[in-house]
């Protein structure tokens, strides 16, 4: 069964300051799709960035980075310089190829950033 | 603005009552989605739709009953709902195959009294 954790269940932090959101997850399978998701209070899931479980390369987008390590069954987000504009919950997911477009959210970290 | 349109965005209805979610996508995507979401939750899935045809029920109890009349409208139809079934409602669509992203809507919140 797979299985994905975001043991942070709250972060507060000052404008400008960085934060790093965990996401570990579980599966036996070894093709599988990570997500992560943002859900301001407006409600809608918004896409951010999606890695397949063959491509370990970090990426930068804007503010935004994402470390994907398989050797710890790790794919963390930092933000660089939070705004006002970053509180939200952010989700990750796990995807199982041939699990018919199954995603398995993990419970969520509100982060809020303050001025 | 999100490209998938949910309507209404907040709902109130009694047990007895029978109303129906809305949710319209003009993506060309070919499969959607209904999740439901209880406060500081994740979602959970309930329907997928491919290609118009329901491929995935979670074992929802059958007050609860999705329509796709076409490729862009999904609708889920509330008969005799319980106040335990208050909550946000989000349809999502994804262009095709498996592991596309999923597009969200901005979600039907429902509260059942």
């Amino acid at each position: 069964a797979q299985k994905v954790t975001q043991a942070q269940t709250e972060i507060s932090v000052v404008e400008k300051e960085d934060v790093t959101l965990d996401c570990v997850y579980e599966t036996r399978d070894t093709t599988y799709y990570l997500f992560w998701y943002k859900q301001p209070p407006s409600g809608e899931l918004v896409f951010l960035i999606r890695r397949n479980s063959f491509d370990e390369q970090n990426e930068i987008s804007g503010r935004y980075s994402w470390n994907f390590q398989k050797s710890t069954s790790s794919f963390n987000f930092t933000i660089t310089a939070s705004q006002v504009v970053d509180s939200a919950v952010y989700f990750c997911a796990l995807h199982l190829t041939g699990t018919a477009s199954k995603l398995t959210f993990g419970t969520g970290t509100r982060l809020q950033v303050t001025l | 603005d999100t490209e998938v349109t949910q309507t209404p965005k907040h709902l109130v209805m009694g047990m007895t009552n029978k109303k129906s979610l809305k949710c319209e996508q003009h993506m060309g995507h070919r499969a959607m989605y209904w999740y439901k979401q209880k406060a500081k939750k994740p979602p959970e899935l309930m329907f997928v739709y491919s290609y118009e045809k329901l491929s995935i029920n979670e074992s929802v109890p059958s007050r609860f009953s999705p329509e796709c009349p076409n490729s862009s409208l999904l609708n889920l139809h509330l008969h005799a709902l319980q106040p335990e079934d208050s909550a946000l409602y989000l349809c999502a669509s994804r262009l095709r195959g498996n592991t596309g992203e999923l597009f969200f809507g901005e979600g039907s919140r429902l509260t059942v009294l």
